[in-house]
């Protein structure tokens, strides 16, 4: 596709629950990156993949979190044992530069997750 | 101003205006960029300034970088009624990431 696509755009879960949030990157962008934006802050770095390999995750919040690209394009957040903490928008971008001189990000339009 | 500990700034202004923010950050950088965001959805690219640069032109935009202060400015010229968004530093500090501050949100009223 023409840009970075994420799905769901919308998720509603109960505390507990498992999730699954989907990025698809723009072709040939080698690095991906995950991130999460609380109402009215910024984005915070969540994971960043160069190619199929976790480069960086020191952004992870905890061991609920994890994240895979397996053929080095889709990537896919997981969260395990939701809690009402873990509700914010949660952005993808790719980019054809990849550090340790960052380029250009292009950003999906974002998961918005609802814990209840 | 925008940096990783200040809380974020609104700016109002009038269409036809100037709208200038500014942004700081905290060590050496490769480079600093700006992005905005229109209803907390996804980010897009407005531009990059690099470390060895002091100013950049794109359309209506300037942004200035001033390293020995380790801040940047954004001035948006003749401010539309479309600008009317948030806007957001990101500083590449060459840790895997950018790193981005809590965001400037413009209200330009017609």
């Amino acid at each position: 596709g023409a840009g970075v696509s994420q799905t769901p755009s919308n998720k509603v879960t109960e505390k507990g629950k498992y999730v699954e949030l989907r990025c698809d990157p723009i072709s040939g962008h080698t690095a991906l990156y995950w991130y999460r934006q609380s109402l009215g802050q910024g984005p915070e770095f969540l994971i960043y993949f160069q190619g199929t390999g976790a480069a960086d995750d020191s952004g992870l919040p905890n061991d609920r979190f994890f994240a895979v690209r397996p053929e080095g394009s889709v990537s896919t957040l997981k969260i395990q044992r939701t809690e009402r903490g873990d509700s914010a928008v949660y952005l993808c971008a790719s980019s054809l530069n990849p550090p340790p001189n960052t380029g250009e990000l292009f950003f999906g339009e974002g998961s918005r997750l609802t814990v209840l | 101003s925008q940096q990783g500990e200040e809380d974020p700034q609104a700016l109002s202004i009038q269409e036809g205006e100037n709208a200038t923010m500014n942004c700081s950050y905290k060590t050496s950088i490769n480079n600093l960029q700006w992005y905005r965001q229109n209803s907390g959805r996804g980010l897009v690219h407005l531009i990059l300034i690099r470390s060895n640069e002091r100013e950049k032109h794109s359309g209506r935009l300037r942004v200035t970088l001033d390293t020995s202060k380790k801040s940047s400015s954004l001035l948006i010229t003749a401010s539309r009624a479309a600008d009317t968004a948030s806007y957001f530093c990101a500083t590449d500090y060459g840790n895997n990431r950018l790193a981005f501050g809590k965001g400037n949100q413009v209200v330009v009223i017609p």
